[in-house]
């Protein structure tokens, strides 16, 4: 269910660490799923994409690992950077032809 | 550059006051969507459209309402606007959902007081 109020999840990381950030999504029957970013007054922006039939997507500094089983979804950043400091959401498909959306994390890169 | 435009940027009204926020594509995409975003929650679909001349409720529909007369333009309307409608109001489009990923606007500020 939602949470109403709550403050958004932080991860705080040290500027050249990895990060991970992790999503549990509802749906079982959800086929395609996406990381978006959003960064302070801005809209949200497409990071990476997976489909159901994948485990792992890599793009440039950051991968996507799916784990169906346990319905589970992760981003990876390899050397957080300052600019990676925003608000992440994971987004899933459930076949009902809208997207829905995780509650996002907030990172935090220390420098 | 191509993308989704959203109008006005910011806007104040009091309790009661109408207003409209104009969302344009220019991307040809047949889906268009908007969603609210409060203070530590995800994004909520509002109302959204598969295309021209026809929408559909989302999530929290309630106190909105929208058009979709050409398939560029995705017009959300408060009819009295009430301090819980005190958001920002983000539209997105795409192509085939579930396909591709949506686009966003870069979001209105509304604050109703």
């Amino acid at each position: 269910g939602e949470s109403v109020g709550l403050h958004l999840p932080t991860l705080s990381v040290q500027e050249g660490d990895n990060s991970i950030i992790n999503c549990a999504y509802s749906n079982s029957a959800s086929d395609y799923f996406i990381w978006y970013k959003q960064e302070s007054g801005k809209g949200p922006q497409f990071i990476i994409d997976i489909r159901s039939n994948m485990d792992k997507r890599q793009g440039q500094r950051v991968t996507v690992l799916l784990n169906k089983t346990v319905k589970h979804l992760s981003l990876q950043i390899a050397a957080t950077q300052p600019g990676d400091s925003a608000v992440y959401f994971c987004a899933e498909n459930n076949q009902g032809g809208k997207l829905i959306f995780g509650q996002g994390t907030e990172l935090s890169v220390k420098p | 550059n191509a993308g989704v435009t959203q109008t006005p940027k910011f806007r104040v009204l009091k309790t009661g006051q109408s207003m409209t926020l104009l969302c344009a594509q220019d991307m040809n995409h047949e889906y268009m969507y908007w969603y609210r975003q409060d203070p530590g929650m995800g994004l909520r679909l509002i109302h959204y459209s598969v295309g021209e001349g026809t929408t559909a409720k989302g999530e929290v529909p309630d106190g909105y309402n929208v058009s979709r007369l050409k398939k560029q333009n995705f017009l959300l309307g408060l009819e009295s606007a009430a301090p819980s409608q005190t958001s920002v109001y983000f539209c997105a489009s795409s192509y085939v959902p579930g396909t591709y990923g949506y686009t966003f606007g870069s979001g209105t500020r509304l604050t109703v007081v």
